[in-house]
């Protein structure tokens, strides 16, 4: 019931295209779902994150869609540059135990 | 800039020697963590303090313990490093509110394990 399942594991863009990450969770303890970019060598980095009370939540060109009842939500990454190119975690957290729930990951490449 | 500071950025051990690596925060944030991350893997929370409660994940092994003796730094220890103990190690803060809601994770940049 901890888990979080993400898909796809990688993902090949073209510049200026829109790159899709999916995540689905049990769970319904869960009420936080931050995204984190992370690069090679580096620790990762929050990207963007939302509470279930909200359906979208938009920052710049990246943009979570959160739907409760299905248990589901997903990064959209608009006009993706290669500078995207990073492994994205989704990640959830349910208040009782403090800690993150992280998604497998998803190796994003944004060819120019 | 506040932000979450790990030192040192890599460090190499022998078999069996004990290894310290440390974290600082400026952020003063109330829970502290530590992750293990493997190659290609997301990471793995190990333990984390909230204050100075300790809370040990069941999976993590004795040989890893922990040290938090301020709010400001926290200290991971391998007393027995093995081969496959060699990992990338992130610390993270997080503050935790009224009610117990928890709010942004951050993490540090990591210190990358070697053991020879």
């Amino acid at each position: 019931q901890q888990q979080v399942k993400q898909s796809p594991q990688s993902l090949i863009v073209q510049k200026g295209g829109i790159s899709i990450i999916n995540c689905a969770y049990e769970n319904t303890a869960f009420d936080y779902f931050p995204w984190y970019q992370q690069f090679p060598g580096k620790g990762p980095a929050l990207l963007i994150a939302i509470r279930p009370d909200v359906s979208e939540k938009k920052e710049g060109r990246f943009t979570i869609s959160f739907n409760k009842s299905a248990k589901q939500f997903s990064l959209h990454i608009m006009d993706s540059q290669p500078g995207d190119s990073a492994t994205y975690f989704c990640a959830s957290i349910d208040t009782g135990r403090r800690a993150l729930t992280f998604g497998s990951g998803t190796r994003l490449q944004v060819q120019p | 800039d506040a932000m979450v500071i790990q030192n040192p950025r890599y460090q190499v051990t022998q078999f069996g020697k004990p290894v310290t690596l440390s974290c600082s925060q400026t952020l003063n944030h109330n829970v502290m963590y530590w992750y293990q991350q493997k190659s290609s893997q997301a990471p793995k929370l190990l333990f984390h303090y909230y204050d100075k409660d300790f809370n040990n994940e069941a999976d993590t092994p004795d040989n890893f313990q922990s040290r938090r003796p301020n709010t400001s730094f926290c200290f991971l220890d391998i007393r027995s490093p093995g081969l496959g103990d060699a990992a990338m190690y992130l610390c993270a803060t997080s503050r935790v509110g009224v009610a117990g809601k928890v709010y942004e994770q951050y993490f540090g940049p990591g210190t990358r394990l070697t053991v020879t």
